[in-house]
């Protein structure tokens, strides 16, 4: 298995832009989550899905922030418009019904 | 108070020596408890999982898990400089599958 792959892995943007996030989770995975990294905050869940449906966003930071999940293998984690604020790492990681949750290799936004 | 809660070090140990880490959780009906290592640059990986009460071995780790105190422990016997790394504690809540970390303890295995 490849595991959860995520891509880019790094994105260079302009403050404005909008930012697209992508995901694909480990295949017969049923739970993907949404993580955010950042020195001063450490790893936050921003926000979870169980069968491709959204259980809990309150950690979604502000209304820029949106995710979707149009099937079992693929969600999009986007920031629009994208701020400087918004630099960090963004994980994206999947489990199986409460199980061991593997992460992918993380996209490095950098908002200038 | 946090949901899950952690020393953030740095925690120094000498290198063959036991590094302890504890991890402490607020929901008492969390049921899966894990620990991730975390070297800079690099994504969480999973180290030890562990779902009942008791002590779990895995190599030179040993996860303790005591649902009562609601704290949760890692051991890592013989530490090496490889073991250097932030180790995060992962708990799953009792409801939904939401799976919430603690802000990870340092560590630093010195020669």
């Amino acid at each position: 298995d490849a595991g959860v792959i995520q891509s880019p892995r790094h994105e260079v943007t302009e403050m404005g832009q909008e930012v697209t996030l992508r995901c694909k989770p480990i295949s017969g995975h049923n739970s993907l989550f949404w993580y955010r990294q950042t020195m001063m905050r450490g790893l936050e869940l921003l926000i979870y899905f169980n069968n491709n449906v959204p259980i809990d966003d309150s950690g979604m930071p502000e209304d820029r922030f949106s995710a979707k999940m149009p099937n079992a293998s693929f969600s999009t984690l986007k920031i629009q418009p994208s701020e400087p604020r918004d630099s960090a790492v963004y994980f994206c990681a999947s489990s199986q019904n409460r199980e061991k949750a593997f992460f992918g290799q993380g996209t490095r936004l950098t908002v200038v | 108070q946090k949901e899950v809660e952690q020393n953030s070090g740095p925690l120094s140990v000498p290198e063959g020596a036991i590094a302890s880490l504890n991890c402490t959780y607020s929901d008492r009906g969390s049921q899966s408890f894990f620990w991730y290592r975390q070297y800079s640059g690099k994504s969480p990986e999973l180290i030890m999982f562990i779902y009942s009460n008791g002590d779990k071995e895995d190599g030179r780790f040993t996860a303790q898990l005591n649902k009562a105190s609601q704290y949760v422990s890692l051991l890592i016997r013989d530490s090496q400089p490889s073991d250097s790394a932030t180790y995060l504690c992962a708990v799953f809540k009792a409801a939904g599958n939401k799976l919430t970390f603690g802000g990870g303890t340092r560590v630093l295995v010195k020669p």
